[in-house]
């Protein structure tokens, strides 16, 4: 059984840092891209970033760009986002998806695989 | 690149329900369906315009023409109050796009 599990939420000062990760177990990890996926109190899903299975592609939303950054760690079977210079607007629970095709970093891009989240809420 | 659902839309428990996903030239994309509950996180219920993933039922369907996709939902039942979204990737960006989201309501 696929299982994604995140930690590294808190709550964070404006302009401070955070480092979120995602324990992956019941697959062959480094065979599958990941991305982080958030959703915003009361609002909708929204892609953050994704990263291939072996670190080739790298993606980010225009709105974390620069400011966050993906990786992976597939001896550890682990997925990271770095996150820097959090706005208010980052708030959010920030879950680890993982997609179906192995080796697929385009048109198989959709999740039947999903941690529970990790909640990051950024405020003075 | 955007892509538009409705907030709402309401079905009576036993009609059909229409969730729409509007964006340009839709088709060329491969569009996925997902449903959340509250307090749960997303379950994909359709990939590829219209294949379901194992353990979602027959009721769920998609179609995908011009700048349009649809999730089909027949039978409702009261168990499908949830929201749901449309994603693509967009492969002019290499990005993952999501739909706003449509809350379900079944009366």
């Amino acid at each position: 059984e696929v299982q994604l599990v995140e930690s590294g939420g808190g709550l964070v000062q404006p302009g401070r840092s955070l480092r979120l990760s995602c324990a992956a177990s019941g697959f062959t990890f480094d065979e599958y891209a990941t991305h982080w996926v958030r959703q915003g109190p009361g609002k909708g899903l929204e892609w953050v970033a994704g990263i291939s299975w072996n670190s080739d592609n790298i993606a980010y939303a225009d709105s974390v760009k620069g400011r966050f950054t993906i990786s992976r760690d597939n001896a550890k079977n682990s997925l990271y986002l770095q996150m820097n210079t959090l706005r208010p607007e980052d708030t959010a629970l920030y879950y680890c998806v993982a997609p179906r095709l192995r080796y697929n970093w385009n048109y198989g891009a959709y999740f039947p695989h999903w941690g529970q989240g990790t909640l990051v809420t950024v405020s003075s | 690149y955007v892509l538009t659902q409705p907030p709402s839309v309401s079905v009576a428990p036993g009609q059909t329900a229409w969730v729409t996903c509007g964006g340009n030239n839709i088709e060329s994309k491969r569009v996925h369906w997902y449903h959340q509950k509250p307090g749960q996180a997303p379950v994909l219920v359709v990939y590829d315009d219209n294949d379901r993933p194992s353990g979602i039922p027959e009721r769920f369907s998609g179609s995908n023409s011009g700048n349009t996709a649809t999730l089909t939902i027949s039978r409702v039942e009261a168990g499908d109050e949830a929201d749901y979204y449309c994603q693509v990737w967009d492969s002019s960006s290499d990005h993952v796009v999501f739909g706003g989201g449509t809350k379900l309501t079944v009366l």
